[in-house]
């Protein structure tokens, strides 16, 4: 069975600066995907970005990227010139395709404050 | 139409009470999804349809009922529910190997269920 670690609880940043999630996952498996995950006050869950674990590029979206250590097993996310509207629970999660509705695991989440 | 549909927003049922949660979309998704997630944890798989099929009951109490009766909707009924089954229930939907265009799952808003 796969798991997703996150092991910031919580984490704050003042508003425009550069803030790094952490998430670890272990898995046995070479193809899958890993994604960040939103989760703002308002419930929505909201995709931030995806990357494939063939691909040894990492991703990146705008003001977020990844840093995507397969070896390592770690998926990490930067977030750039931070905004208020970032403040959200952020998961990290793992996904093993191909299949038939395939099953999405996620870590424990982290709190992400963003302050003025 | 990229969205995610549930309804109702917010639900509040008696221990006796038989309801039902509904489920919408329309992107011409075959898998789709119901979690369970409690408050500052991560969602929680309960069940996956895929093309219609119940592929995944991840061990949930008879007293919830999932049904797909086309590949649009996804319900979920309610009966003799436990204050501890109160929690924010999230529908989600993809193509039927767990990805869709932008990555991952599309995921509702979710309903707030109170059970008391």
């Amino acid at each position: 069975a796969q798991t997703v670690t996150q092991s910031q609880p919580e984490m704050s940043v003042q508003e425009a600066e550069t803030v790094t999630l952490s998430c670890t996952y272990d898995t046995s498996e070479n193809n899958y995907y890993l994604f960040w995950y939103k989760q703002p006050p308002s419930r929505q869950m909201i995709l931030v970005i995806r990357q494939e674990a063939y691909k040894q590029q990492n991703a990146t979206e705008n003001r977020f990227s990844v840093n995507f250590q397969k070896a390592a097993k770690s998926f990490s996310l930067k977030i750039s010139d931070s905004q208020l509207g970032d403040t959200a629970m952020y998961f990290c999660a793992f996904m093993k395709p191909p299949a038939s509705g395939s099953r999405l695991t996620f870590g424990e989440g982290t709190q992400l404050t963003v302050n003025p | 139409d990229t969205e995610v549909t549930q309804t109702p927003k917010h639900l509040v049922m008696g221990m006796t009470n038989k309801k039902s949660l509904k489920c919408e979309q329309h992107m011409g998704h075959r898998a789709m999804y119901w979690y369970k997630q409690k408050a500052k944890k991560p969602p929680e798989l309960m069940f996956v349809y895929s093309y219609e099929k119940l592929s995944i009951n991840e061990s949930v109490p008879s007293r919830f009922s999932p049904e797909c009766p086309n590949s649009s909707l996804l319900n979920l009924h309610l009966h003799a529910l436990q204050p501890e089954d109160s929690a924010l229930y999230l529908c989600a939907s993809s193509h039927p190997g767990g990805d869709t265009p932008k990555g991952g799952y599309t995921f509702g808003s979710g309903t707030r269920l109170t059970v008391v």
